[in-house]
């Protein structure tokens, strides 16, 4: 199958500070990526929608000026976490897609600790 | 609004056991249904999905999975458990296509014990 890269795997950062994290499709243009939220022993929450060449479509509930999305190119989504408090410590997953009927394919996540 | 229910947090069987973790579901049409495997701090794995058709969908490492769509349910099973199926798995749903947001259920852990 397709392969999504995420990087980095593990983050630590000092409150107040931005953390970006980036979603990579690896041999597919992904049209379409989904960035997910899971907090420890919950299930995955989404965050946002992000199509290549224009504005991310966020969740109801999700701060778009906290979590900045950017979806510049068909291979590659960044997910920018700005002035991270200890309670955005989670760990975040992205999928991506490359159309309508086709898989969608989960990145390895990113562990974000925010001390 | 769709949702996805699952009833159980862990599941415990004995290694060489059929399995069971149940997934009910909640759409307003015709869904498309996932599963999905999680092991520690990793990504998750895609196990299997209905679309149409058959009822009985095969999947990755010997699951199935039963659509009922009378009782709106899509049973992860699996007839001989293995010590190395104990992981996280999640049932989800998407109303339009493969490609569309996702919703995911609790998740249930399995723990298939030696």
């Amino acid at each position: 199958g397709a392969v999504v890269s995420q990087h980095p795997s593990r983050v630590i950062c000092k409150s107040g500070t931005s953390v970006k994290i980036e979603c990579r499709s690896l041999d597919f243009q992904a049209t379409t990526m989904f960035w997910y939220r899971q907090f420890p022993k919950k299930s995955l929450m989404l965050m946002a929608t992000s199509n290549e060449g224009s504005k991310a479509t966020y969740e109801q509930g999700v701060e778009k000026d906290k979590f900045l999305i950017n979806h510049a190119s068909l291979t590659l989504s960044t997910l920018t976490v700005t002035s991270a408090h200890p309670e955005d410590s989670s760990f975040y997953i992205c999928s991506a897609t490359s159309g309508r009927d086709n898989e969608q394919f989960f990145g390895p996540g990113t562990r974000l600790t925010v001390l | 609004a769709q949702s996805v229910a699952q009833p159980e947090d862990q599941v415990n069987v004995a290694e060489g056991n059929p399995l069971t973790v149940k997934c009910t579901y909640s759409v307003s049409g015709n869904p498309y249904l996932f599963w999905y495997v999680q092991y520690p701090n990793r990504g998750l794995q895609f196990l299997l999905k209905y679309i149409t058709g058959d009822n009985l969908v095969k999947g990755s490492y010997g699951f199935e999975a039963e659509f009922n769509k009378s009782q709106t349910s899509f049973h992860l099973k699996k007839p001989s458990a293995l010590v190395s199926d104990s992981a996280l798995y999640f049932c989800a749903v998407s109303l339009y296509s493969s490609a569309s947001k996702i919703i995911f259920g609790s998740g249930t852990r399995l723990s298939i014990r030696p």
